[in-house]
């Protein structure tokens, strides 16, 4: 059974950084992409960053570049996310996610087919 | 950047077929996906490349795009289908994700 468990959310001061962690079973993590994914309660999605299989590649969205870091460990099948210079506006849950493979083409399928329950984050001074 | 346009919310009687449209420039060289996210719960994927249905995801979920929308239709809409429902596309052109904006289903 594929299981993803996000931890590391709390609250922290405008300017602080934080660290989220997403610990991974069921799969073999390595083969996949993996996302974050922000969500003010309430409110919509919001993609925040990918990080391919083998961890050298990464795209972010405009709102985070710079500020954020998607890194991983596959040895230990673990996702991060780095979060540095936090902004208020970076309050939500956080979710990260298994991007769907296609093996019928061998390549990743833009998508996201397994979530983490959530971790929450509150930017407040 | 790119944008993906839902309508805020969509009303349907039990029994009957929900459509949930989802716009965007040349989504139709994009795959899309939509996501059902009921109340206090994570996202869930019901439909993937466009028109496939993850495993689990019952028949009467499917998805199309031409042109510019996308779209997901609910047939014998029931009310365990009153949630949140999301469509997401990657915009090669920048290399990232996008959601739409949410369209809230409510089965009357």
């Amino acid at each position: 059974e594929v299981q993803l468990v996000e931890s590391g959310g709390g609250l922290v001061q405008p300017g602080g950084s934080l660290r989220l962690s997403c610990g991974t079973s069921g799969f073999t993590f390595s083969t996949y992409w993996m996302h974050w994914v922000r969500q003010v309660p309430g409110k919509g999605l919001v993609w925040v960053a990918l990080i391919y299989g083998h961890g050298r590649s990464t795209q972010y969205a405009d709102s985070v570049k710079g500020r954020f870091t998607i890194s991983r460990d596959n040895a230990k099948k673990t996702l991060y996310l780095e979060m540095q210079s936090l902004r208020a506006e970076d309050t939500g849950v956080y979710y990260c996610g298994r991007e769907t493979y296609d093996f019928v083409n061998g390549r990743p399928a833009p998508g996201i087919d397994y979530w983490g329950q959530g971790t929450l984050v509150t930017v407040s001074s | 950047s790119y944008e993906l346009t839902q309508p805020p919310s969509v009303s349907v009687s039990p029994g009957q077929t929900a459509t949930i449209t989802c716009s965007g420039d040349k989504l139709i060289y994009q795959y899309v996906c939509w996501y059902q996210q009921m109340a206090g719960q994570s996202p869930v994927m019901v439909i993937y490349q466009d028109t496939k249905r993850p495993s689990g995801i019952p028949e009467r979920f499917s998805g199309s795009n031409s042109g510019n929308t996308a779209t997901l239709t609910i047939r014998e809409t029931q009310a365990i289908d009153e949630a949140d429902y999301y469509c997401q596309a990657w915009d090669s052109g920048t290399d990232i994700y996008v959601f739409g904006s949410g369209t809230k289903l409510t089965v009357l």
